[in-house]
């Protein structure tokens, strides 16, 4: 079964305005971190933002915050005032297992967005 | 710059061959995770390696291995080699993960392999 599950393979959005990214996971665990990840087409992998499960509050880093709804196990990122260069594909990924053991570390598929003028 | 070094960057090879990834982590960093990435794809998960041990198997094929050394560089091993293996393999290191320690992956640039 998919652990993470990313429901738009593109999205458009218009430089400026703000896009939410959605990001569901599916774990037994009660100790997991959630990860944000951007891929520009250069291929390189940029971390963006982490929640930790017992994390009460979104994080939240620059322009990009995570809205973490732990009973509908979602992590949506939301990017605020979009540019240009966020045109990149964006991977949700989950960490979930004990501490430095038989970690698990799972990517969803991706959502591709793009950023107009 | 991640910090993580993969050698080589770009790899071409024939069917039937094999080859040799290589990877060294962030300095300090335990744990090395390898993933693999077709065109157009999502990262799959193929081993995970803490301070020298095996902790954690994906999707990882038999014609595949890997291995962590004493010195934490670890190395993925592709033999066999296929048309479908073409794919940019990535590893990543981290720290421990605990309080306070988000964990996230620091990912090298990847190691292109074009099997043809």
């Amino acid at each position: 079964a998919q652990k993470i599950t990313q429901t738009q393979p593109g999205m458009f959005v218009q430089e400026k305005e703000a896009v939410t990214l959605d990001c569901t996971y599916d774990t037994s665990d009660q100790s997991y971190g959630l990860f944000w990840y951007k891929q520009p087409s250069s291929g390189e992998m940029i971390f963006l933002i982490y929640q930790g499960s017992y994390d009460e509050q979104n994080a939240t880093e620059g322009r990009y915050s995570l809205n973490f709804q732990k009973a509908r196990k979602s992590a949506n990122l939301v990017i605020s005032a979009s540019q240009l260069g966020d045109s990149a594909m964006y991977f949700c990924a989950m960490r979930e297992g004990p501490d430095n053991y038989g970690q698990n570390f799972v990517f969803g598929p991706g959502t591709r967005l793009s950023v107009l003028p | 710059d991640s910090g993580v070094t993969q050698t080589p960057k770009h790899l071409i090879t024939a069917t039937g061959q094999r080859v040799t990834l290589r990877c060294s982590p962030r300095s300090g960093d335990l744990s090395v995770y390898w993933y693999q990435q077709s065109l157009d794809q999502g990262l799959q998960f193929l081993i995970h390696y803490y301070n020298g041990e095996e902790r954690a198997k994906g999707n990882i094929l038999e014609r595949f291995s890997a291995q962590q050394f004493p010195d934490l560089h670890s190395e993925l091993n592709l033999s066999s080699l296929e048309l479908g293996d073409s794919a940019l393999y990535f590893c990543a290191s981290s720290v421990a993960w605990g309080d306070r320690v988000t964990g996230e992956l620091f990912f090298g640039e990847g190691s292109r392999l074009t099997v043809l």
